[in-house]
């Protein structure tokens, strides 16, 4: 079974520019969560999605961030205008119908913001 | 609110002997319990949870987890630590009041000497 894909692993940007993450779950996996992951501290929850429908989005900085699932499977997550305080680890995680509290992560894509 | 707090930034340990990670937690209703590893450059990885039932949780890799309600603990354990184990342990909560939310510790690095 593959894993959940993220791309691109690496990215750096000047402030101000605009910057976009995707995320492919787990073939059948109806939830996805996108992470931030700021170094030294733990994942914090920038938003779920329940198939293409938004569970929580209450630490999503909304002025610019944005994400969406249109079909219901792969996501994008953008930043735009980034700033330097965005840079972190941007993790996508999956998990099934009928084990929802078990989360499968990405590798995660390393943003840095200049 | 739902907080987690693991104490401890670095355990050292060495191979052979048993190692503890600790982890307390605060929710509201009852706690959904979670430990997951991380690798350098790699997503997160379940380990175990915690939901109902029996104090003491087996997971991968030769990991248990002790829930102790009374202390509002969750402490990972092995009984003989392996160098391959040396890793960042992270500790998670959701409670089961119907918040969607699971909220991750800082983190403990784990270090395993030869």
């Amino acid at each position: 079974e593959a894993g959940v894909a993220q791309s691109p692993r690496y990215k750096i940007i000047e402030k101000r520019q605009s910057v976009a993450f995707w995320c492919n779950p787990i073939s059948g996996h109806a939830t996805l969560y996108w992470y931030q992951q700021i170094l030294g501290q733990g994942p914090k929850l920038l938003i779920q999605f329940q198939n293409n429908g938004v569970v929580d989005d209450s630490q999503l900085p909304k002025d610019r961030f944005s994400a969406e699932r249109l079909k219901g499977v792969d996501s994008t997550l953008k930043i735009q205008p980034a700033k330097l305080e965005d840079s972190a680890v941007y993790l996508c995680a999956s998990s099934q119908t009928r084990d929802v509290l078990t989360q499968y992560f990405g590798p995660g894509t390393r943003l840095t913001v200049l | 609110a739902q907080s987690v707090a693991q104490p401890e930034d670095q355990v050292n340990v060495a191979e052979g002997n048993p190692l503890t990670v600790k982890c307390t937690y605060s929710v509201s209703g009852n706690p959904y319990l979670f430990w997951y590893v991380q690798y350098p450059n790699r997503g997160l990885q379940f380990l175990l949870k915690y939901i109902t039932g029996d104090n003491l949780v087996k997971g991968s890799y030769g990991f248990e987890a002790e829930f102790n309600k009374s202390q509002t603990s969750f402490h990972l354990k092995k009984p003989s630590a392996l160098v391959s184990d040396s890793a960042l342990y992270f500790c998670a909560v959701r409670d089961d009041t119907g918040g969607f939310k699971t909220i991750f510790g800082a983190g403990t690095r784990l270090f395993v000497k030869a």
